[in-house]
């Protein structure tokens, strides 16, 4: 199946500052998805990715696939408590999405 | 609120002990997933169901066995563990291909600890 590596493994912000998330492949991707998962809860799915150079913006959160649809972002501004969680991408040729190792957010008021 | 519900949602289990995870999806959803996680580890895929049928089994040690009766119901039967299969076990759901990358609806874990 398609590997992903996600960057960075671990993110400590100041509430109020930014925050970013990469996902990187090899291989061109049919799409990309995004989860979150809060502590101690489970991932719930944030949005998908599809079109090269797609922008996808929810609230503080903005989700961009590259031109090339090899690597992704998530950019949140302006973090908040409310942000603390494990940011994972995934991404599969198939129904049966491979998941990235995950960006903990860490947010210091 | 989740659509995909599973129990129980702790489990301590001995290595000698059988038990069975369940899980139960109410969105009409025609695939199934078992997925482990384990601390500072990425979520493994075990195994997948889709209308019924086995169709992934990522190497899994066959001290897990999988069961899907229908589309709406899968367990994750579980006998002589080790200590390292301690873990939050994930079920998930999705609409089976077709309809491009699906996205999962997870429910909230099984948290196991083999003892």
């Amino acid at each position: 199946g398609q590997q992903v590596m996600q960057i960075p493994q671990y993110q400590h912000v100041q509430e109020g500052e930014d925050f970013t998330t990469y996902c990187n492949s090899s291989t061109t991707l049919s799409n990309i998805q995004w989860y979150k998962q809060r502590p101690g809860g489970h991932p719930v799915f944030l949005i998908q990715l599809v079109k090269s150079g797609e922008v996808k913006k929810q609230k503080r959160l903005t989700f961009q696939f590259g031109e090339a649809k090899k690597n992704s972002s998530l950019h949140i501004t302006a973090t908040q408590t409310t942000d603390v969680g494990t940011y994972f991408c995934a991404v599969g040729g198939s129904y049966i999405p491979t998941f990235g190792r995950g960006t903990s957010l860490i947010v210091h008021p | 609120e989740t659509g995909v519900t599973q129990t129980p949602r702790h489990l301590v289990m001995g290595m000698t002990n059988k038990k069975s995870l369940k899980c139960e999806q109410h969105l009409g959803h025609n695939a199934m997933y078992w997925y482990k996680q384990s601390a500072k580890k990425p979520l493994e895929l075990m195994f997948v169901y889709s209308l019924e049928e086995r169709v992934e089994n990522n190497s899994v040690p066959s001290r897990f066995s999988p069961e899907c009766p229908n589309s709406s119901h899968l367990f994750l039967h579980l006998h002589t563990l080790q200590p390292e299969d301690s873990a939050l076990y994930l079920c998930a759901s999705s609409q089976t291909p077709g309809q491009g990358n699906s996205p999962l609806h997870f429910g909230n874990g099984t948290r196991l600890t083999v003892t």
